[in-house]
């Protein structure tokens, strides 16, 4: 079945605890993002990948790092998670810049 | 860079009435546009895509939209609307260009009463 996983699906942790929330797709993509969504504010853009080695910064990138070091892995790296980072996260994945997303099933994060 | 608009935060209806949510986009070039549900608890669903060719394009579970290049809008519509159709409704306009080229709106939740 084609789809994009994510782990943990739930994720309570502290200020400044380092955690790492992957991604994964099985459907060859080029393209991958990391989103965050916030109430009123839809889905705003973390980072992107548009193959493996290449990544950049979507609209909201502070507090975030990203890797890809496989085509099918685009782990979310919090260094030092602060409360503002409290929020529902996905992954996406596409064919290519044209073609629309699929999403994992996101990741409820919580920072105290 | 392209941006979306829903111009409604919320929209109640009754079962059975008809639906149309509101969707304006701002882009310089021929969009690729979309739209996604998110049922409560779940992640996104593609409803339907408009890439080029007819205006008026079909999607799942019943939804259409229409593309009007001169309104620059891409309305959602259903002419029966049920239960479970009640949702976070998402708008979002691709390019062709290199780099971020998926911007969403803010979404347009749909409450509806029996």
């Amino acid at each position: 079945e084609a789809q994009v996983t994510q782990n943990p699906r739930y994720l309570i942790t502290v200020t400044g605890k380092k955690l790492t929330v992957t991604c994964s797709q099985n459907m060859n993509h080029e393209y991958m993002s990391w989103y965050r969504q916030d109430p009123g504010l839809g889905l705003r853009q973390i980072y992107y990948s548009m193959n493996v080695e290449v990544t950049d910064k979507g609209d909201v990138p502070e507090g975030y790092k990203v890797s890809r070091k496989e085509k099918r892995n685009f782990p979310l790296i919090l260094e030092s998670p602060s409360p503002n980072q409290t929020s529902l996260y996905f992954c996406a994945s596409r064919q290519g810049p044209i073609y629309e997303q699929y999403f994992g099933p996101g990741t409820r994060l919580t920072v105290t | 860079a392209q941006s979306v608009t829903q111009p409604d935060i919320h929209i109640t209806v009754s079962e059975g009435a008809s639906l149309e949510l509101r969707c304006n986009y701002s882009y310089g070039a021929t969009p690729y546009l979309f739209w996604y549900v998110q049922s409560p608890g779940q992640g996104l669903q593609l409803l339907l895509k408009y890439f080029s060719g007819d205006t008026l394009v079909q999607g799942i579970k019943g939804f259409e939209a229409e593309f009007k290049r001169s309104q620059s809008s891409f309305n959602l519509r259903k002419p029966s609307v049920h239960w479970s159709d009640a949702a976070e409704y998402f708008c979002a306009v691709g390019a062709d260009n290199y780099g971020q080229n998926f911007v969403f709106g803010p979404g347009t939740r749909l409450s509806v009463l029996p």
